[in-house]
């Protein structure tokens, strides 16, 4: 298994660009999630999904788009790239069920690091 | 989502153990309390987790107050390669982890 891979590794984008970051798992995890880290900071929560089709907002999703049209990929989108997006990203999985088993492991990409002018 | 209390940053020994402590003491009852860490320039990883027992697994153990307003990750050997920023993290069925800014650890050797 190749895990939770995302690409690119690093970033640089002008103000006002869009662009997509790329997340996929080979693992069959039904739980996807995009946290991003800015510096000296924990992790924050910008979208979530918990199977195809379904996705929802966490704690910062402005400026951020999701879909999920496969168990495998959880792209995030930056629909207008600012300055504040400046950040390491990363993407996570994990299975969805038996709360509180061992596969509640949530698995994390190696992050990519965006930072915008 | 509970509140967690960790010391900014502690400091071990190689081979000597390490106590990290976490109060979250607004923990509901359903919450399990998960560990993550998450080495230099590294996306985190698990460490382990539990809900009331005590837990052992092959990198840790996790030690739960009777309360469970608090815990304690117990490294048993510490070496350089656990130095890292460590993550008390209370979990819902909600799957979300929410991060605080954790505890540095400092391995010298």
């Amino acid at each position: 298994n190749a895990g939770v891979t995302q690409t690119p590794k690093f970033q640089v984008l002008k103000t006002g660009q869009s662009m997509t970051l790329q997340c996929a798992q080979d693992m069959n995890h039904e739980y996807m999630s995009w946290y991003r880290q800015d510096p000296g900071m924990g992790l924050r929560l910008i979208h979530y999904s918990v199977g195809a089709g379904i996705t929802d907002q966490g704690e910062v999703p402005n400026g951020y788009n999701v879909s999920r049209s496969t168990t495998e990929d959880f792209p995030l989108r930056l629909l207008s790239a600012a300055p504040s997006q400046t950040s390491v990203y990363f993407c996570a999985s994990s299975y969805r069920c038996f709360f509180g088993s061992s596969y509640n492991e949530q698995f994390f990409g190696p992050g990519t690091r965006l930072t915008v002018l | 989502d509970a509140k967690t209390t960790q010391p900014n940053s502690m400091e071990s020994n190689e081979e000597e153990p390490v106590h990290l402590p976490c109060n979250h003491s607004t923990i509901s009852g359903t919450d399990y309390i998960h560990w993550y860490r998450q080495l230099p320039s590294q996306g985190p990883e698990y460490v382990i987790h539990g809900l009331t027992s005590n837990v052992n697994n092959r990198m840790a153990s996790l030690a739960i107050a009777e309360d469970r307003k608090s815990s304690t990750l117990i490294l048993h050997r510490a070496t350089l390669r656990d130095a890292a920023v460590y993550y008390c993290i209370p979990l819902g069925s909600n799957y979300k982890l929410t991060f605080g800014k954790g505890t540095l650890l400092t391995v010298n050797p």
